[in-house]
């Protein structure tokens, strides 16, 4: 069983440009959900999605970012005109039902120069 | 004042220790509590999952929610160096805001051989 796969691993960008990060879930998990992780910090909730919806989006910085779950395919978290600042850890993460624990990807580590 | 507040650590303990990781919390709301572990650059993993107040037993694992406390609590016995890893903390309301997690800063637990 593959678990929740993201990619890519490692990405630079400079400032200004758009970065695309990608998740694909557990296979059956309906729920996705992303976070951040900025150094020597916890994890921050940004949105939670269920397929072509978003359920949650309390934590999404209300300018330059934006996700999507579509009917087929993964999960991106777009952030148009990166800034320093969005250098972070990004990590997705699914579940079969709302309630309870997720399963996580490795993570997407942004860089941004 | 955060809604999760975890012991900052970090903890360094001999192998075979008794190690006791806490989280407090504020809302009320919350019914479902986590416990992750995480490796440096690694994504984090579910370790316990509890629902309510109680305990829950895994192998050398045992977590406790005391709601009127507002208090959680992570037991490892005979802990390993393999144990060495930040431990998270997390909590969702089920229903209510169905779907968020909200973290602990997490507590960094070294076990020296």
């Amino acid at each position: 069983n593959a678990g929740v796969m993201q990619n890519p691993r490692h990405l630079v960008r400079r400032r200004g440009q758009e970065a695309r990060l990608r998740c694909s879930p557990v296979k059956g998990h309906s729920h996705v959900y992303w976070y951040r992780q900025l150094p020597e910090e916890g994890l921050k909730f940004m949105v939670y999605l269920q397929k072509e919806n978003i359920i949650d989006e309390s934590g999404m910085p209300k300018e330059r970012f934006s996700a999507e779950f579509p009917k087929e395919g993964p999960s991106i978290l777009r952030i148009q005109q990166v800034v320093r600042g969005d250098s972070a850890a990004y990590f997705c993460a699914s579940s079969p039902k709302q309630s309870g624990g997720y399963t996580f990807g490795s993570g997407t580590r942004l860089t941004v120069v | 004042q955060k809604e999760v507040e975890q012991d900052p650590g970090p903890l360094s303990v001999p192998e075979g220790a008794i190690v006791s990781l806490n989280c407090t919390y504020s809302n009320s709301a919350f019914q479902y509590f986590m416990w992750y572990r995480q490796y440096s650059r690694k994504g984090p993993e579910l370790l316990m999952y509890t629902y309510s107040s109680g305990n829950k037993e895994d192998g050398r694992f045992t977590a406790q929610v005391d709601k009127s406390s507002k208090y959680i609590s992570l037991f490892i016995r005979d802990s390993q160096p393999s144990d060495s890893a930040t431990y998270l903390c997390a909590m969702s309301a089920g229903n209510t805001n169905a779907g968020k997690s909200t973290f602990g800063d997490g507590t960094t637990l070294t076990v020296k051989p």
